[in-house]
């Protein structure tokens, strides 16, 4: 079984300040991992993806995040916040392969960007 | 390239009430998937076809929502008898067949009442 944990359901950063959201996951099998936006009223909107490539992963809107197999983590980061990051962060694990591709969400993290 | 499509994007209804939602998905995907999102919490996934067919519905209430893909495009979601938990944004979601990423609609927000 697959799982996600986000830690922290409320950041709150100043605008040019770094932005750190934390996801830590759990799978029995090597993961897919993804990041997903969503804004008010919207759907979700894929930032960035991990395929067991390269383990720093770039998305957009100058996000990206790093896969450390170790910590069983994939934190997202942005160097310096703007006023347009605010919106609600989902983590998701998927195991891939046919039946397994679903996608298992964190409880969210709500980024608020202080002016 | 057109988005995954859905409607109506807000419903509100009164308990024991049916309803049902569309979702057309992106052209050639022949993967769909109908998400719950319940206020404050990440999405679930309630079903998953592939072409016509079901692949996983483990976690569909099946006493009262049900979910059809006849010709293997659009698909429908209906909940009947409606309850005051079942409140949420309903996501739909199509990939690939086989393929890791998928995109989702804007979502339908239903309210019970």
């Amino acid at each position: 079984a697959q799982s996600v944990t986000q830690l922290g359901s409320h950041v709150s950063v100043s605008e040019g300040a770094l932005v750190l959201l934390r996801c830590n996951y759990s799978s029995s099998v090597p993961p897919y991992l993804f990041w997903y936006v969503q804004y008010p009223n919207q759907g979700l909107q894929l930032l960035l993806k991990y395929t067991s490539a390269a383990t720093l992963v770039k998305g957009i809107n100058g996000f990206e995040a790093e896969f450390k197999k170790s910590e069983t983590s994939f934190h997202l980061t942005k160097p310096s916040a703007h006023m347009s990051d605010a919106a609600e962060y989902f983590c998701a694990v998927s195991e891939g392969g046919f039946g397994n591709e679903k996608l298992t969400f964190g409880t969210g993290t709500r980024l608020t960007i202080i002016p | 390239e057109a988005g995954v499509a859905q409607s109506p994007r807000y419903k509100i209804i009164e308990k024991r009430q049916s309803v049902a939602f569309w979702c057309n998905p992106i052209s050639g995907h022949a993967t769909l998937y109908w998400y719950q999102q319940i206020l404050g919490q990440g999405p679930k996934l309630l079903i998953q076809f592939q072409n016509n067919g079901v692949v996983d519905d483990s976690q569909l209430p099946k006493d009262r929502f049900s979910a059809e893909r006849l010709k293997g495009v659009d698909s429908t979601l209906k909940i009947q008898p409606a309850k005051l938990e079942d409140s949420a944004v309903y996501l739909c979601a199509s990939s690939l067949k086989g393929g890791i990423q998928a995109f989702f609609g804007q979502g339908t927000r239903l309210t019970v009442v």
